[in-house]
């Protein structure tokens, strides 16, 4: 057990809806990372938050957005959404910025668009 | 730019050696990883090398640098069926705000 959580585990939606995945880190950690893992695209970073403040950015599209919360739990809202956007959405942690940079990950969000 | 590439598949007998093989592409690479994901699972850390080293030995695990050919590789001895996963290699530069990650070796152990 990693100490990260995600929630939901799996999630079965059509086209055009928007969803939300949640993700609470491990206790103490101030960095989330989300990343989306396909088939066609391996694994691709999506953005990363720090103690609330986004902090890097990679290939998420604008239909996406994600947001950190005070308590340091962070959402992944994903609207319009397509058949390509099928994935599974992991969510990493780590300390501010260690000295190895471990990420640690949930178990993941499949989210199966219809 | 960011690219890291890892051949797709690899299969072992049990009680073999298995050699991962990854390069990348970025230089300034501070630290390079190795993650496992097995089935159902998250990625979670095996070991890591900092890029001034070039080799880490870790138990059944040694991780091999070129920094010259930017080739990154993970042995493990003696593997067992257990180690069946998908193998990632990752990258990171300083700040570590991201990790970039290969594409992952899929390793099937066969008994």
């Amino acid at each position: 057990d990693s100490g990260v959580t995600q929630t939901p585990k799996h999630l079965i939606t059509a086209t055009g809806q928007r969803v939300t995945l949640r993700c609470s880190p491990r206790s103490g950690d101030l960095s989330v990372y989300w990343y989306q893992q396909s088939l066609d695209q391996g694994l691709q970073f999506l953005i990363q938050y720090y103690n609330g403040e986004e902090r890097a950015k990679g290939n998420i599209l604008e239909r996406f957005s994600a947001q950190q919360f005070p308590d340091l739990h962070s959402e992944l809202n994903l609207s319009s959404l397509e058949l390509g956007d099928s994935a599974l959405y992991f969510c990493a942690s780590s300390v501010a910025q260690g000295a190895t940079g471990e990420l640690f990950f949930g178990e993941g969000s499949r989210l199966t668009v219809l | 730019g960011e690219d890291v590439e890892q051949s797709l598949f690899l299969s072992v007998r049990e009680g073999d050696s298995s050699v991962i093989n990854c390069t990348y592409t970025d230089s300034s690479s501070t630290y390079l990883y190795w993650y496992k994901q097995e089935p159902g699972a998250g990625l979670q850390l095996l070991t890591y090398i900092f890029s001034n080293m070039d080799m880490k030995q870790d138990q059944r695990l040694t991780v091999l640098l070129n920094k010259k050919d930017k080739h990154l590789s993970l042995r493990i001895a003696d593997t067992q069926t257990g180690d069946s996963a998908i193998y990632f290699c990752a990258e990171s530069m300083v700040g570590f705000q991201k990790l970039v990650f290969g594409t992952g070796t899929r390793l099937l152990v066969s008994p």
